[in-house]
């Protein structure tokens, strides 16, 4: 069973350029959580989704982010016009119904 | 809102010393759990402790939760350099949707 998948894991954008990161969740998990993880911080909640539907988004920035998990494919975190301070690790996590939350690998943002 | 606190961020051991650190959160919680995160790697879910007092224990490593639910404690016998990275609790407060609050972590570092 393949763990939680993240691509790309690393991607270098200019400042004013658009991000797209991917997650795949484990087989069977139909919850899937995004963090961001500043140097030196810890885990930052940012948006909570089931399959087409986000269910709480409250650590999401009100502008240039979004987040979305179709019914068919990975979900995806959108970072639009990025700036110098959006440069951090972002990883996703999933779970089966409400349960222990298992983490991909990350995607390393660098913003130029 | 709900905050999750590890105090220090940093300690460091002599290999074969016991290390313990402690969480603390801001509000009553469901369930806590510990993550740990190798330098360059993602979190990697080691417990979840759910009733209040429970302890758990995986070979060197004991989990605490408090009587009233609201800190934990994560103690290590005898470290080994197998130790070293840095350990997330995580809380989720009762009826959160399973939104888990990080703490900043306390990084580990152990001397051979």
């Amino acid at each position: 069973n393949a763990g939680v998948m993240q691509n790309p894991r690393h991607l270098v954008r200019r400042r004013g350029q658009e991000a797209r990161l991917r997650c795949s969740p484990m087989k069977g998990h139909s919850h899937v959580y995004w963090y961001r993880q500043l140097p030196e911080e810890g885990l930052k909640f940012m948006v909570y989704l089931q399959k087409e539907n986000i269910i709480d988004e409250s650590g999401m920035p009100k502008e240039r982010f979004s987040a979305e998990f179709p019914k068919e494919g990975p979900s995806i975190l959108r970072i639009q016009q990025v700036v110098r301070g959006d440069s951090a690790a972002y990883f996703c996590a999933s779970s089966p119904l409400m349960e222990t939350q298992y983490f991909g690998p990350g995607t390393r943002l660098t913003v130029l | 809102g709900q905050q999750v606190m590890q105090i220090p961020q940093y300690q460091h051991v002599q290999e074969g010393e016991d290390f313990t650190t402690y969480c603390n959160s801001s509000t009553t919680l469901s369930n806590i759990q510990w993550y740990k995160q190798r330098p360059g790697g993602h979190p990697v879910f080691l417990i979840q402790l759910v009733k209040s007092g429970e302890v758990k224990k995986q070979k060197r490593l004991t989990f605490q939760f408090g009587e009233a639910k609201k800190n934990s404690s994560l103690h290590i016998t005898a470290t080994q350099t197998t130790d070293v990275g840095t350990y997330f609790c995580a809380g989720e407060k009762a009826g959160a949707n399973s939104k888990l609050t990080f703490g900043k972590g306390i990084t580990l570092s152990v001397r051979p």
